[in-house]
């Protein structure tokens, strides 16, 4: 079965510091791999995505995350945080059909 | 496109009432989901459509729960009779599964409280 594990429940990252945000998965297969964030009251918005190619993803909103087979993990990565960053993040597994969650981490960018 | 659309966004009821979420996908996706999420279980799938047909509903929690998708640009979420565990966010999302590229766009979500 496919899971996906957010090690860090919540981060606390000074505006303009570096972020780089956990994520480990199991998959039987060569996974689809996502992240997306989720502002207070809204709906997730997708960050980046990986299904194949070069390792090193880039997205939107200045974010960037890595694919490493050997690790299983898709690390989320920005080189500075800005207050509107602030929001919990979700990793994603998947197919061809469905998406497993983590259960996400909270971003809290302090001044 | 106007994206996923959710209706209600809010919706308060009283315990044994019945309860109908409702989603309209993105035009052209073929592809539908339902999640709940709560702070204790995460984001969780419910259900999922592919043209319509309902594919996997092993998420779906109890008979209460039923979900439907009579055409390829509507789909509904209903639960009866609704009880106070049921209170989460209730997210549709639609996707365009091609086998190249499934990425999900969420809607807005309906934040349901069961009094």
């Amino acid at each position: 079965a496919q899971s996906v594990t957010q090690p860090d429940i919540h981060i606390t990252v000074s505006e303009g510091a570096s972020l780089e945000l956990r994520c480990n998965y199991s998959y039987g297969a060569t996974p689809y791999l996502f992240w997306y964030v989720q502002s207070p009251g809204q709906g997730l918005q997708l960050l980046l995505k990986y299904f194949s190619g070069d390792t090193l993803v880039q997205g939107i909103k200045g974010f960037e995350a890595e694919f490493k087979r050997s690790q299983s993990s898709f690390n989320l990565r920005k080189p500075s945080v800005h207050w509107s960053d602030a929001a919990e993040y979700f990793c994603a597994v998947g197919g061809y059909s469905t998406l497993t969650f983590g259960k996400g981490t909270m971003l809290l960018v302090s001044p | 496109d106007a994206g996923v659309i959710q209706s209600p966004r809010h919706e308060v009821t009283e315990m044994g009432q019945e309860v109908t979420l409702r989603c309209k996908p993105i035009s052209g996706h073929n592809s539908l989901f339902w999640y709940r999420q709560t702070m204790m279980r995460g984001l969780e799938l419910l259900i999922y459509f592919n043209n319509n047909v309902p594919i996997d509903d092993s998420g779906m929690p109890e008979d209460r729960f039923s979900a439907k998708m009579p055409n390829a640009s509507f789909s509904t979420l209903k639960i009866q009779p609704s009880e106070p565990r049921d209170s989460a966010v209730y997210f549709c999302a639609s996707s365009f599964s091609s086998g190249t590229d499934n990425e999900q766009f969420f809607g807005p979500g309906t934040r349901l409280t069961v009094l």
